[in-house]
């Protein structure tokens, strides 16, 4: 089974800075989706960027972006230029190639602080 | 364009009671989730749905538990007896599947209090 490992359980970052957050999973798998998901106090769980296992390029959306190493099973999700709005709790999930298996693993999460 | 829809939002109810949670996909979308979630235990899938057929139920708690999709609209989740180790914030989530890169949408959430 995977299995997906979020290392730092809290992350702070003093706002306009840049942040990395961990995340390492394990699979026999070469076929795969990876996601870094959002969920502020809200408890909305709100997508932040995707990353499909056979493109090399990292994914990006403005601020976010991800450092993807298929040989070492890491998946980094780095914020730049850090907001007061991007304070919240950040999951990384796996989701199989294998058609027909829609399940997403989530890791533990990271909970990030941002310092004004 | 209206995204996943839950209701209750909050739901506080008493030991043996029945519960039922709901939820309003995305228009369109093939795949339905339910997700629960919990300080010790994390996020985790209770059943899908693809087409409103159940495809893998293996998270399903124990017999309490039954999910239903009686159209590509709306499914349920309800919980009888409840028990107050089932408190906890429940998410319905629904996908296009590989139509768009595998991306689970989420709705808002269900937080339940059983006591």
């Amino acid at each position: 089974a995977q299995t997906v490992t979020q290392s730092q359980p809290e992350m702070s970052v003093q706002e306009a800075e840049t942040v990395t957050l961990s995340c390492t999973y394990d699979t026999s798998e070469s076929d795969y989706y990876l996601f870094w998901y959002k969920q502020p106090p809200s408890r909305q769980m709100i997508l932040v960027i995707r990353q499909e296992a056979y493109k090399q390029q990292n994914a990006t959306e403005n601020r976010f972006s991800v450092n993807f190493q298929k040989a070492a099973k890491s998946f980094s999700l780095k914020i730049s230029d850090s907001q007061l709005g991007d304070a919240a709790m950040y999951f990384c999930a796996y989701r199989s190639g294998d058609f027909g298996n829609e399940k997403l693993t989530f890791g533990t999460g990271t909970r990030l602080t941002i310092i004004p | 364009d209206a995204g996943v829809i839950q209701s209750p939002r909050h739901e506080v109810t008493e030991m043996g009671q029945e519960v039922t949670l709901r939820c309003k996909p995305i228009s369109g979308h093939d795949y339905l989730f339910w997700y629960r979630q919990t300080m010790m235990r994390g996020l985790e899938l209770l059943i899908y749905f693809n087409n409103n057929v159940p495809i893998d139920d293996s998270g399903m708690p124990e017999d309490r538990f039954s999910a239903k999709m009686p159209n590509a609209s709306f499914s349920t989740l309800k919980i009888q007896p409840s028990e107050p180790r089932d408190s906890a914030v429940y998410f319905c989530a629904s996908s296009l599947g590989d139509r768009d890169g595998e991306t689970q949408y989420f709705g808002p959430g269900t937080r339940l209090l059983v006591l």
